[in-house]
């Protein structure tokens, strides 16, 4: 399986909402990631879960919540968000952590296209 | 930090022709190269990469060349066709790390 899946495809929220995004992966990859992508734009990274833990934080808003519940999963829980939050939010995974002595082969979902209205 | 920049922003070849992307890099640390292809409400597909120890890699109808003194890569698509067409990025990152640096993107139009 050499797949990264995410949920749902499309998800439109209010402002006041609390929703979450799903990430999952079964390549034993031990590096998880979430992009934002916005349209014409390459994608910027969020943050970095290196071995089931928080490594980096692109100093994205409290308003994004990240959590790696095992090695095959990855959520971004969202609140109160802001109609400039709307984007592509893409989960991607790797093989190593960080600090290893392998390259940064990345594999990218199919992303989540998220509206905030 | 490092900057990546990436050219043209837009191309468009008729079917059949060579499509040459071409990218440079600042940090003489990057040793890691990967190309990605993105079509429309997908996510980015790995198409290709190359690694600082080697100057040119192929795969089928794609080639990637590095040149690590001058600091630039390179993507070339030969013999292209309508389903070439796609956003194309590059990218660069060092041993160990976990960025990637993107460059801006080329809307690559292939005219059937």
């Amino acid at each position: 399986d050499t797949e990264v899946t995410q949920t749902p495809k499309h998800l439109v929220m209010g402002m006041t909402n609390k929703k979450s995004l799903k990430c999952e992966q079964h390549m034993g990859h031990r590096a998880m990631y979430w992009y934002k992508q916005k349209a014409k734009k390459p994608p910027e990274l969020m943050f970095v879960y290196s071995y089931e833990k928080l490594s980096i934080n692109e100093s994205v808003p409290s308003r994004f919540s990240p959590e790696c519940p095992n090695s095959s999963l990855l959520n971004l829980h969202l609140h109160a968000l802001q109609p400039e939050d709307s984007a592509l939010y893409l989960c991607a995974s790797s093989q190593r952590g960080t600090g290893t002595t392998t390259y940064n082969e990345q594999f990218f979902g199919p992303g989540t296209r998220l509206t905030v209205l | 930090g490092e900057n990546v920049e990436q050219h043209p922003s837009t191309l468009s070849v008729q079917e059949g022709d060579s499509a040459v992307i071409k990218c440079t890099y600042s940090d003489s640390a990057s040793n890691y190269f990967p190309w990605y292809k993105q079509e429309l409400g997908k996510g980015p597909q790995l198409i290709i990469d190359i690694r600082s120890n080697v100057g040119e890699k192929k795969d089928q109808r794609i080639a990637v060349t590095l040149n690590k003194t001058a600091k630039h890569f390179s993507l070339h698509i030969t013999e292209t066709q309508p389903e070439d067409s796609a956003v194309y990025f590059c990218a660069a990152s060092s041993t160990g790390a976990n960025n990637l640096f993107f460059g801006t993107g080329t809307r690559l139009t292939v005219i059937p």
